[in-house]
């Protein structure tokens, strides 16, 4: 009965390969995000999607890219890894709407590593 | 933009004690306002919230109070336990959620038995 679930939890791999993270969300929500936490624990917005909006971080590197299948799933694709990108990346969602609508729900984490 | 301040670590405190951590924000909009709970090795709980002023949200012995007058959403509990241990960190979301939320820098937060 996970809210939000994502795979892998551990990715280790080169410089240079393109990787991919899956988010699933069974809360019947309309709004997705993607996070990541470097290696001092703060965390920023890299993205947050629904069906009518992408909003980008314009601090993220086009290297990132969000597919999302359907409403319930939001993946990350990172093209040529670069030793920065190693962090953990959050899955979130959240009904779309304010006040107590807006409150996000986050997956486990993906810690990624980059050698 | 949108900002959130909060008192950095690591806070170290004996058990039982009473905690405080403070936060402040800085919002265009009228925000919700959060507090997320990190244990270690683990993701991101939501532990309390607060969606207009003068709203006290509360949980596991957790509060905090929506302070318009002074942009603040100070977290406190009356007594500490070990299991308490982990990185709290004060959040904001404007505009519905559609910027996504807002992090404080979080703090790390010790309780020694």
């Amino acid at each position: 009965d996970t809210a939000v679930s994502q795979t892998p939890k551990y990715l280790v791999t080169q410089m240079g390969n393109d990787k991919s993270i899956k988010c699933e969300q069974n809360l019947g929500h309309d709004t997705m995000y993607w996070y990541k936490q470097d290696s001092k624990k703060f965390l920023k917005i890299m993205f947050s999607y629904n069906n009518k909006e992408l909003i980008i971080n314009e601090t993220v590197p086009n290297r990132f890219s969000p597919k999302s299948p359907d409403k319930a799933h939001l993946n990350l694709h990172i093209n040529s890894l670069e030793l920065g990108d190693s962090a953990v990346y959050f899955c979130a969602s959240s009904q779309s709407g304010t006040g107590p609508l807006g409150t996000q729900y986050f997956g486990p984490g993906t810690r990624l590593l980059v050698l | 933009g949108d900002s959130v301040t909060q008192m950095e670590g690591p806070v170290t405190l004996s058990e039982e004690a009473f905690l405080t951590i403070n936060c402040t924000y800085t919002a265009t909009g009228y925000p919700s306002l959060f507090w997320y709970v990190q244990y270690p090795g683990e993701g991101l709980q939501l532990l309390l919230k607060a969606t207009k002023a003068d709203d006290k949200g509360s949980n596991k012995g957790f509060e905090a109070t929506y302070r318009k007058e002074t942009t603040s959403f100070h977290l406190e509990k009356g007594s500490v336990q070990v299991s308490d241990s982990a990185v709290y960190f004060c959040a904001l979301s404007d505009r519905g959620g559609a910027d996504g939320l807002t992090f404080g820098k979080g703090t790390h937060l010790i309780i020694q038995p």
